[in-house]
């Protein structure tokens, strides 16, 4: 059974710092893309980020582009997302999600979620 | 990266088929056979539906298709089940690698 659970949420200045992990199971992870997604509470998705299964090749949403950094560790299963500079629009619900195929095209698995809270 | 665009809202009584639009540019949508759908129920995480425009991942009820036209992509439910009720979300792959969703349609069964 495919499962990935996230963490890291947590509440934070705005300025400050966060990093989220996702541990994956279930699967052999360095053989997909992995994404990052948030959900505004009450709100739509946006997508954030995503990396390749090697962890060479990254992409980004431009609001994040340049605050925050997604990398991967295929020896321990888990996926990052490092945070930083964060600003009050930032705050959400951070899934992450596995691609079917290529990384950005369809994802068919996802975690449940960790809140981030970004306020003064 | 602007949001594609899709209705607020949308209808149907059990046994009815109903249609959901995601309308992009040609930037987007139109320009990629890269269109997925994502249903949402509340407090849970998206689940993916259809990939690619029109497959869908094993598993998905056949009831669900999807399509594109230009810049206009439809996701039908045919044979609308009380389960369907959720939120549903379009997504296309863009240029200058990036993706970008619809801002969501709430679909009720009544």
């Amino acid at each position: 059974e495919v499962q990935l659970l996230e963490s890291g949420g947590d509440w934070v200045q705005p300025g400050g710092s966060l990093r989220l992990s996702c541990v994956v199971s279930g699967y052999t992870f360095s053989s997909y893309g992995m994404n990052w997604v948030r959900q505004t509470p009450g709100k739509g998705l946006e997508w954030v980020s995503g990396i390749s299964g090697g962890g060479r090749t990254t992409y980004y949403a431009d609001s994040v582009k340049g605050r925050f950094t997604i990398s991967r560790d295929n020896s321990k299963s888990t996926l990052f997302l490092q945070m930083n500079s964060l600003r009050a629009e930032d705050t959400a619900i951070y899934y992450c999600a596995k691609a079917v195929e290529a990384i950005l095209r369809g994802w068919d698995y996802w975690g449940q979620g960790t809140l981030v809270t970004v306020s003064s | 990266q602007s949001a594609l665009t899709q209705p607020a809202s949308v209808s149907g009584s059990p046994g009815q088929s109903i249609t959901i639009s995601c309308t992009g540019t040609s930037s987007d949508v139109g320009g990629y056979n890269y269109v997925s759908w994502y249903q949402q129920h509340p407090g849970k995480a998206p689940k993916l539906i259809i990939y690619d425009v029109s497959n869908r991942p094993s598993g998905v009820s056949n009831r669900f298709s999807g399509s594109k036209s230009a810049n206009t992509a439809s996701l039908t439910i045919s044979g609308l089940q009380a389960e369907d009720e959720a939120d549903y979300y379009c997504n296309s792959y863009a240029s200058s690698s990036t993706v970008v969703f619809g801002g969501g349609t709430k679909l009720t069964v009544l």
